[in-house]
């Protein structure tokens, strides 16, 4: 089993839905949790930043945290064709350097906003 | 790309020569981080450094070396390139007030024949 499962995709919806992206994690020691944002043939750009369980809202996007079911996902709302990307998620065990502070990333899920 | 600079872009090179790519920062952060990034797999950890000299290895470590001589330079390389590393280069820092918070350069695109 990999540390961290995400469906690849593609996912392609309307312009104005609400998008859900999620990954699932088997390491119960992660506390940091992050998505990235990756357009084509560009660097990935951090999205949002969350430690431990709970929501954090950033404009149209929102993260959410079930450590309990080890379930992170990604909502945004509103999508715009400017959201087409790739998103990555990335967890880590601590928030300082080290091996266990080292991001383990999922594939990604590539998505396509239709306008 | 919050400072961080890669070099070259774009390179195509042959199998068996040697290849260096650079990483430079701007940031002055500590940690600086060498990731490949392949289609079905993602990104991968290649090596990581700690401090000036202090380097550690990633998940896919194997023909890879890394040094940093400087706190804002991170050389990767690739003592004797094969095709099994085309693939798309990326740099990373952190270390800013959420250290685990990693910072992407541009990549690099580096194909062997």
């Amino acid at each position: 089993q990999k540390e961290v499962e995400q469906d690849p995709g593609p996912l392609s919806v309307p312009e104005g839905a609400i998008v859900s992206l999620n990954c699932t994690y088997s390491n119960s020691a992660f506390q940091y949790f992050m998505w990235y944002r990756q357009y084509s043939r560009k660097g990935p750009e951090l999205l949002m930043y969350t430690y431990s369980s709970g929501n954090k809202e950033d404009g149209r996007f929102t993260a959410q945290v079930d450590k309990s079911s080890k379930y992170i996902s990604l909502f945004i709302r509103d999508s715009q064709p400017s959201d087409s990307a790739t998103y990555l998620c990335a967890m880590s065990a601590r928030n300082y350097g080290g091996s266990q502070g080292n991001l383990i990333f999922g594939k990604g899920t590539k998505l396509s906003v239709k306008p | 790309d919050a400072g961080i600079t890669q070099s070259p872009r774009h390179k195509v090179t042959e199998t068996g020569t040697p290849v260096t790519l650079r990483c430079h920062q701007t940031e002055n952060h500590r940690y600086m981080y060498w990731y490949r990034q392949d289609p079905g797999h993602g990104l991968r950890l290649i090596h990581y450094s700690y401090g000036v000299k202090d380097t550690d290895k990633g998940e896919v470590s194997d023909g890879y070396s890394v040094s940093r001589s400087k706190t804002e330079d991170f050389l990767l390389t690739l003592e004797s390139a094969t095709s099994s590393q085309t693939s798309v280069y990326f740099c990373a820092i952190s270390g800013g007030v959420v250290t685990d918070t990693q910072y992407f350069g541009p990549g690099t695109r580096l194909t062997v024949l």
